[in-house]
């Protein structure tokens, strides 16, 4: 149980282009989720959390404009990287609290190409 | 402010040996504290996790020793097997103001760790 399904793994696109990027809880409803980035080598970074109904939390030096979240509803999260560069190239990664002692369900992640 | 610190960056261990990971943290408010295990391409997966209130917990090969005076906690897997090969990251997190649902997860740098044959 308790698994987040995201779409998809990898892409590739074109500057200026917009990718979405989905997560869906499969068996359990995510009040939230968090939207992380990891480049090679590193550790995931928190760019910002969602909470189904209500606008994202969006970490300090993360553009909310160019990332734009959605939360629309306990089963579906989905972010936008808008008019996407280069720089914007990396993994992009999901979590939900599953509601089991602190349990966190990440997603397999998301590989964004920007040429 | 890194939060949580974690050492070694990179470990390698024969196989069949115990590979060591420490992680410290600063903030006493954390309350929840797992393991996370990430092969290349692919999201974390929860290894094992502890609470505060207990010092060791073990699961099969994995063991997290925890230590609340020091703020230290610490992930052993006993006899590593090359298939154990992968990015292992130590976390934690606390409740948040906003009650449940709302806490987030902060991450040490995580521990390359390769299991030789």
């Amino acid at each position: 149980g308790a698994v987040v399904s995201q779409h998809p793994s990898w892409v590739i696109c074109k500057s200026g282009t917009s990718v979405k990027i989905e997560c869906r809880s499969l068996d359990f409803q995510a009040t939230t989720m968090f939207w992380y980035r990891q480049f090679p080598k590193q550790s995931l970074m928190l760019m910002a959390t969602s909470n189904e109904g209500s606008k994202a939390t969006y970490e300090q030096g993360v553009e909310k404009d160019k990332f734009l979240i959605n939360h629309a509803s306990l089963t579906l999260s989905t972010l936008t990287v808008t008019s996407a560069h280069p720089e914007d190239s990396s993994f992009y990664i999901c979590s939900a609290p599953s509601g089991r002692s602190y349990g966190y369900t990440f997603g397999s992640g998301t590989r964004l190409t920007v040429v | 402010q890194q939060q949580v610190k974690q050492s070694p960056q990179s470990l390698i261990v024969q196989k069949g040996g115990i590979s060591i990971i420490n992680c410290a943290y600063e903030n006493t408010a954390f309350d929840y504290f797992p393991w996370y295990q990430q092969f290349p391409g692919k999201g974390p997966a929860l290894l094992i996790a502890i609470r505060p209130d207990v010092s060791e917990k073990k699961e099969g090969r994995f063991t997290i020793s925890f230590n609340k005076s020091a703020k230290q906690f610490s992930l052993h897997i006993m006899d590593s097997q090359p298939g154990d090969s992968a990015t292992y990251f130590c976390a934690a997190s606390n409740r948040g103001d906003s009650g449940a649902g709302s806490y987030q997860l902060t991450f040490g740098k995580g521990t390359k760790l390769s299991v030789i044959p």
